[in-house]
């Protein structure tokens, strides 16, 4: 079965705390991503990676770190240093076809704080 | 820096209508237009890709058109159905990276 996984699906942290969300794909895609959505907003990009260990930072990296290790696997931390850490996390993936690159999702984690 | 509005924000109808979604974004110089959809609580799932050199695009009751130059695109949904109730997206590609901006969505609900 292809496609992206993403876990666990709903996380419960304490103020503090460092915690880490998973996102593997089976896809072969070189390049991913982390967003963040918040209730009555679109969805904002924190990190992505085109190719194994190099990474660079979105629109709202602050607070959160990644790692790109391996290419099927790209774990997001959210440190206790995010303000407001509370949101619907997402991954994706893209491939380029034919000079086209199309992104795929995966189904998501949502984040509360304590 | 892109910017991509959706209008309208929320969106009731009765089944059967057919409907027109807007999307507009500030930066033109683009590579391709996704269309998605996400249910609640749910990853999104990729419905169209519009490239830059294309007008139209379509896929079963959809229909995805692109003018590039103005800086909009229109999903249109034919004959809606409950099951089509959802948050519509819209993503335009722009620059190196990879990266898609993302609207705020249109929330559609259709009713029996």
């Amino acid at each position: 079965d292809g496609g992206i996984t993403q876990s666990p699906k709903y996380l419960f942290r304490k103020e503090g705390q460092n915690v880490t969300l998973s996102c593997e794909q089976n896809l072969n895609h070189d390049a991913m991503y982390w967003y963040r959505q918040d209730p009555g907003q679109g969805l904002r990009l924190i990190y992505y990676s085109q190719i194994v260990n190099d990474f660079q930072k979105g629109d709202i990296a602050e607070g959160y770190s990644v790692s790109r290790e391996k290419k099927e696997s790209f774990p997001l931390t959210v440190t206790s240093a995010q303000k407001n850490p509370t949101a619907f996390y997402l991954c994706a993936s893209s491939m380029v076809a034919g000079g086209v690159v199309t992104q795929y999702f995966g189904p998501g984690t949502r984040l509360t704080v304590l | 820096k892109q910017e991509v509005t959706q209008i309208p924000a929320a969106l009731s109808v009765p089944e059967g209508e057919n409907l027109v979604l807007n999307c507009s974004f500030t930066d033109s110089a683009i590579y391709n237009l996704q269309w998605f959809r996400q249910d609640p609580g749910k990853g999104l799932t990729s419905l169209l890709l519009i490239q830059s050199s294309q007008r139209e695009q379509t896929s079963g009751r959809l229909n995805a058109s692109l003018d590039k130059s103005s800086g909009r695109s229109t999903l249109y949904i034919a004959a809606s159905q409950p099951g089509d109730s959802a948050t519509y997206l819209c993503a335009p590609h722009t620059g190196g990276g990879n990266k898609l901006t993302f609207g705020t969505g249109t929330q559609l609900k259709v009713e029996l």
